[in-house]
């Protein structure tokens, strides 16, 4: 059963560092998503991503957070200057249209900066 | 307040019973209903979703949604020890954005 892949499962990053969170989503899908979920909280949207821009974000989406598909497999999240408050779970999940409410989780990167 | 309300539990039920888990929302421009299942640092799992109103059911797992109360719910029967692990709720209006519930800690005892 195809599914969406994260890579690294866990990163340790040091504060004002870059980071890059990798994710190959399901191969037919066109929709593309970024959320996280910081330890205790509710999962929450950062950013969806259609035909090569972004569609959405949310007011955690700011400056510091990018997003890229670099090829037609793969589908990053770029954090700018890490901070401590950015330690939590990166979900990246995709859906076959927008019109599509199924969206399919990945397994998750969990970011720890220290 | 907030866009989507969610009990989170614990819940502990016995082997067998029916267990009812619910959201309520404040948005009425919500259309998409979705609930999701979360083992320990695991990411969701979709496991039913809804358009608008009305009931859903797939095997043990049955969807309600009532809009004119703002409230859905999940209803596991013949629960089982693998059925253990935080349910989540999430909607959608026509955007893209989620609006995920806290989660409910399910916890199944043979």
């Amino acid at each position: 059963e195809p599914e969406v892949t994260q890579t690294p499962s866990h990163q340790v990053t040091q504060m004002g560092q870059e980071v890059i969170l990798r994710c190959v989503p399901i191969s037919n899908h066109l929709y593309f998503y970024w959320y996280r979920q910081i330890l205790g909280q509710k999962v929450e949207f950062l950013v969806s991503f259609y035909n090569n821009e972004i569609s959405e974000k949310s007011e955690i989406f700011d400056d510091q957070f990018s997003v890229e598909r670099p090829d037609g497999s793969n589908f990053t999240l770029k954090i700018r200057s890490t901070k401590l408050e950015d330690s939590a779970m990166y979900f990246c999940a995709s859906g076959k249209t927008g019109m599509n409410t199924e969206a399919f989780f990945g397994q998750g990167t969990r970011l720890t900066v220290v | 307040q907030k866009e989507v309300e969610q009990d989170p539990g614990p819940l502990s039920v016995p082997e067998g019973a029916i267990v009812s888990l619910n959201c309520t929302y404040s948005n009425s421009a919500f259309q998409y209903f979705m609930w999701y299942r979360q083992y320990s640092r695991k990411g969701p799992e979709l496991l039913m979703y809804t358009y608008s109103s009305g009931n859903k059911e797939d095997g043990r797992f049955t969807a309600q949604v009532d809009k004119s109360s703002k409230y859905i719910s999940l209803f596991i029967r013949d629960s089982q020890p693998s059925d253990s692990a935080t349910y989540l709720c999430a909607m959608r209006n026509t955007g893209n954005q989620f609006y995920f519930g806290t989660g409910t800690s399910l916890t199944v005892i043979p």
